[in-house]
């Protein structure tokens, strides 16, 4: 069974900090996806990375999978209070897996004005 | 374009009945695949359905069945609900498998 831990599982950060959230498995992925979700809302997806190393940024956000494809990190520069969700990875293994994907617990940001 | 669509919104359930969820996938998209979302938690893939056939399983018992129509939109079916079943039920449609997911609102089921 693979797994995805992430951390930190709670976040309470002022306006204008930057902030990393981390997701961890022993188990490699072929791609990680970063999602946002809003309270009454499905996740929407933020970032899909594929390749080992590979870092996307889409704005304040950065995101990096990591060299072994088994970790990825979310790094958010100079948060806003707009930037308040549940973030959430998830893993697609490939293989038999493919189209599957294997969730971690989610990472609740609160950003006070 | 309509995007992913669930029903009902919320749902009240009693200990041992019987409950169907109902997904519109997105215009397009032959794969649907459902996952549970308990509070607090990341959501738990549950069953995959595409071209109307099962394609994958995750951890969940028999009672969690499925079914996907010519038109692409799915049900979910749980049996003999219990407690644990409270939960926020969610569902993705995708172009094919392996494509970005898109997910509805989710159907919040509570079991009393």
């Amino acid at each position: 069974t693979q797994l995805l831990e992430q951390s930190p599982q709670f976040l309470s950060i002022q306006e204008g900090e930057n902030l990393t959230v981390y997701c961890n498995s022993s188990s490699v992925f072929s791609s990680l996806q970063w999602y946002r979700q809003e309270p009454g809302e499905g996740p929407v997806l933020l970032v899909t990375v594929v390749t080992g190393g590979e870092v996307k940024k889409l704005k304040r956000l950065t995101f990096q999978f990591g060299d072994a494809r088994k970790d990825s990190s979310l790094h958010i520069t100079a948060a806003q209070p707009g930037d308040t969700g549940l973030y959430l990875c998830a893993g697609e293994a490939g293989g038999t897996s493919y189209g599957k994907l294997t969730f971690g617990q989610g990472t609740i940001l609160t950003v006070h004005p | 374009e309509t995007g992913v669509t669930q029903s009902p919104t919320h749902l009240i359930k009693t200990r041992g009945q019987q409950v169907t969820l109902r997904c519109s996938s997105q215009s397009g998209h032959n794969t649907v695949s459902w996952y549970q979302q308990a509070l607090g938690q990341g959501p738990q893939f549950i069953f995959q359905y595409y071209r109307e056939e099962e394609n994958g399983r995750g951890n969940f018992p028999p009672r969690f069945s499925g079914l996907q129509f010519p038109n692409y939109s799915s049900e979910l079916n749980v049996n003999a609900l219990e407690l644990d079943d409270s939960a926020l039920y969610l569902c993705a449609s995708s172009l094919d498998r392996g494509h970005e997911q898109y997910f509805g609102p989710g159907t919040r089921l509570t079991v009393t």
